[in-house]
């Protein structure tokens, strides 16, 4: 089956740097991947749509400066938090679409502590 | 706007029957997807329905009512194994996943 990964896992930070986040297609394209914020106790938060070659669409709310998306090949896309915050503390989670695209396939998801 | 509604929390006996309700007001309707979240997990996939019916996998089987904007996952000899959160999402005319709260379900012995 389809398989996406995340890198890191896990990571904590310091305030006021950045940290990259990696989503792999393992074993099929992706020409889509969707970048997902989940809080304690409540439901995946789409903050992005990131389709390869082009820049990635934020939804509302979300400050593309802050949350940089990059998705330079059909198997790799990159969230880069900037200068991050204590509030930026959650679990990011990543899913690609094949491109048959019916199904969304999830990463395992970092959780990412700032302190 | 678009909407999708589920029950907060249930609770179920292992070895029992439950059923997990989903209604949606969506721009736009692409097919609609169950997922399991285990508590600090990612989602995994469960189901897809598309057209109106009854689509059983196992243990697990989703209902799709368009004409109602209605949908449910059946679980079916619930295992201690089964308590997690189940995601309702629905895919709107933009393709894009329109996500419910999510159901917590307890199973207890």
């Amino acid at each position: 089956g389809a398989v996406v990964s995340q890198h890191p896992s896990w990571v904590i930070c310091k305030s006021g740097t950045s940290v990259k986040i990696e989503c792999r297609s393992l074993d099929f394209q992706a020409t889509t991947m969707f970048w997902y914020r989940q809080f304690p106790k409540q439901s995946l938060m789409l903050m992005a749509t990131s389709n390869e070659g082009s820049k990635a669409t934020y939804e509302q709310g979300v400050e593309k400066d802050k949350f940089l998306i990059n998705h330079a090949s059909l198997t790799l896309s990159t969230l880069t938090v900037t200068s991050a915050h204590p509030e930026d503390s959650s679990f990011y989670i990543c899913s690609a679409r094949d491109q048959g695209g019916r199904e969304e396939y999830f990463g395992p998801g970092t959780r990412l502590t700032v302190t | 706007g678009q909407n999708i509604d589920q029950p907060t929390e249930m609770t179920a006996t292992e070895g029992a029957i439950v059923q997990i309700n989903c209604t949606y007001q969506t721009s736009g309707f692409n097919g609609l997807f169950w997922y399991q979240q285990h508590a600090g997990e990612a989602p995994t996939f469960l189901s897809y329905n598309v057209l109106d019916g009854l689509e059983e996998k196992g243990r697990f089987s989703s209902f799709l009512s368009r004409s109602k904007g209605y949908s449910y996952l059946l679980l079916k000899e619930l295992q201690m194994k089964d308590s997690a959160s189940y995601l309702c999402a629905v895919r709107d005319s933009n393709y894009q996943l329109i996500w419910g709260a999510g159901t917590k379900l307890i199973i207890k012995p």
